[in-house]
């Protein structure tokens, strides 16, 4: 069983749509959690972060974590067709959980956004 | 202002042959990764260098794959004898510093090895 898991999807929503993404882990050691964006032959791009348990929100975007279920989720509202991408769930243990400065990452979910 | 560039951004090789993939790293950036991605899979990691000391190499495949950034600028991924398992876009990453904000790694755009 890998480290984190992540449904690949793909996804398909149309446009205007909340989006329902998510990851499962297994190492309690994960305290940062992280949501990247990759465009297709591009490289991830953070779209945020959060550190321990709890809600963050930024525009359209909401992560969530509840580390008692170890599950992490990431919210888009009113979904636009640029936001077609694979969208990849990562963690990196605490100072004190040794290596954090490894991603370690889901599989990615593909999400295409149909206008 | 620049970002994390990688080249060449494809290279195809026999099996057997040796690669060579450069990164350059955004300047100042202290910490350098290279993430290996195979088709369909998320990034995994190889190898981490804070400034020219490569601090782990943990994740590395085998002693075929060699890295190396000699004056904690540029890094060379270096893969001797490819094999076709060794088909993937290298993804290489750096940040400033990875204590305190760990997750803040600025990744480039990758190079796709195809081996054939």
């Amino acid at each position: 069983q890998k480290e984190v898991e992540q449904d690949p999807g793909p996804l398909s929503v149309p446009e205007g749509a909340i989006v329902s993404l998510n990851c499962t882990y297994s190492n309690s050691a994960f305290q940062y959690f992280m949501w990247y964006r990759q465009y297709s032959r591009k490289g991830p791009e953070l779209l945020m972060y959060t550190y321990s348990s709890g809600n963050k929100e930024d525009g359209r975007f909401t992560a969530q974590v509840d580390k008692s279920s170890k599950y992490i989720s990431l919210f888009i509202r009113d979904s636009q067709p640029s936001d077609s991408a694979t969208y990849l769930c990562a963690m990196i243990p605490g100072y004190s959980g040794g290596s954090n400065y490894k991603l370690t990452f889901g599989k990615g979910t593909l999400l295409t956004v149909n206008p | 202002g620049a970002g994390v560039s990688q080249s060449p951004r494809y290279k195809v090789a026999k099996r057997g042959q040796d690669v060579a993939l450069r990164c350059d790293p955004i300047s100042g950036h202290v910490s350098l990764f290279w993430y290996q991605q195979a088709l369909g899979q998320g990034p995994e990691f190889l190898t981490y260098f804070q400034n020219e000391a490569q601090l782990d190499k943990s994740g590395l495949p085998s002693d075929r794959f060699f890295a190396e950034r000699p004056e904690g600028s540029v890094s060379t991924l270096k893969i001797q004898r490819t094999q076709q398992e060794d088909s993937a876009v290298y993804l290489c990453a750096s940040s400033l510093e990875v204590s305190g904000r760990p997750y803040e790694q600025y990744f480039g755009p990758g190079t796709r090895l195809t081996v054939t």
